[in-house]
């Protein structure tokens, strides 16, 4: 079965400084994709970034970078020179490759300071 | 460009009461679709997924059921509500099942049950 584990309930982040968010998972397919998704107060889930597990290099994406060690088995979300407008929560998701489901993590709320 | 529509935005039913949820996806074919719920500042629960018509897929026991009667169409459905129904949730769609593609989400229902 899949699971998805993002051990960080909270954090605070200054302002222009940059955050990690943790993400492991754990898997026993071969091949499948990891995402990030944020979810601002208003609730909709806005996609941030992929990675796919034969993937060579790690995802950028603007501002946001996938920290992928596939051996550790984590997927870590890194955002540089945070924004106010960052403050939200953060969800890792993995599908497999050759599955329908998307399993998400229990996610990780951000808070940006000024 | 495809387009994910959910409704109502908010709903407040008293317990014992039916619940239909709809959900539609417009400019694509056989996507697979995705009731999650969410409780107030939790992680995203997969309650049913569908990869085709009359296909349905579920992931907890629970009071609610999920129906697709066309190939864009989800309904989430209970006969009779329950307090613990109360929450967030969230319809999705992605892709066919053999593509690493992102998961598209509508705005989501506030539901509360009283």
């Amino acid at each position: 079965a899949q699971k998805i584990t993002q051990t960080q309930p909270g954090m605070f982040v200054q302002e222009k400084e940059a955050v990690t968010l943790d993400c492991t998972y754990d898997t026993s397919d071969p091949s499948y994709g990891l995402f990030w998704y944020k979810q601002p107060s208003s609730g909709e889930m806005i996609f941030l970034i992929y990675q796919g597990s034969y993937d060579q290099q790690n995802a950028t994406e603007g501002r946001y970078s996938l920290n992928f060690q596939k051996a550790r088995k984590s997927a870590n979300l890194v955002i540089s020179a945070s924004q106010l407008g960052d403050s939200a929560m953060y969800f890792c998701a993995m599908r497999k490759a050759a599955g329908n489901k998307l399993t998400f993590g229990g996610g990780t709320r951000v808070l940006v300071k000024p | 460009s495809q387009t994910i529509h959910q409704w109502p935005a908010t709903l407040v039913q008293p317990v014992g009461s039916p619940l239909s949820l709809e959900c539609t996806v417009e400019g694509t074919s056989n996507p697979n679709l995705y009731w999650y719920r969410q409780a107030a500042g939790r992680g995203l629960q997969l309650l049913f997924y569908s990869v085709g018509i009359g296909q349905i897929s579920s992931e907890v026991p629970q009071n609610l059921s999920a129906s697709r009667p066309q190939d864009r169409q989800f309904i989430l459905s209970s006969k009779k509500l329950l307090l613990s129904d109360s929450g967030f949730y969230l319809c999705a769609w992605s892709e066919f099942w053999d593509r690493d593609t992102e998961a598209f989400f509508g705005q989501g229902t506030r539901l509360t049950v009283v």
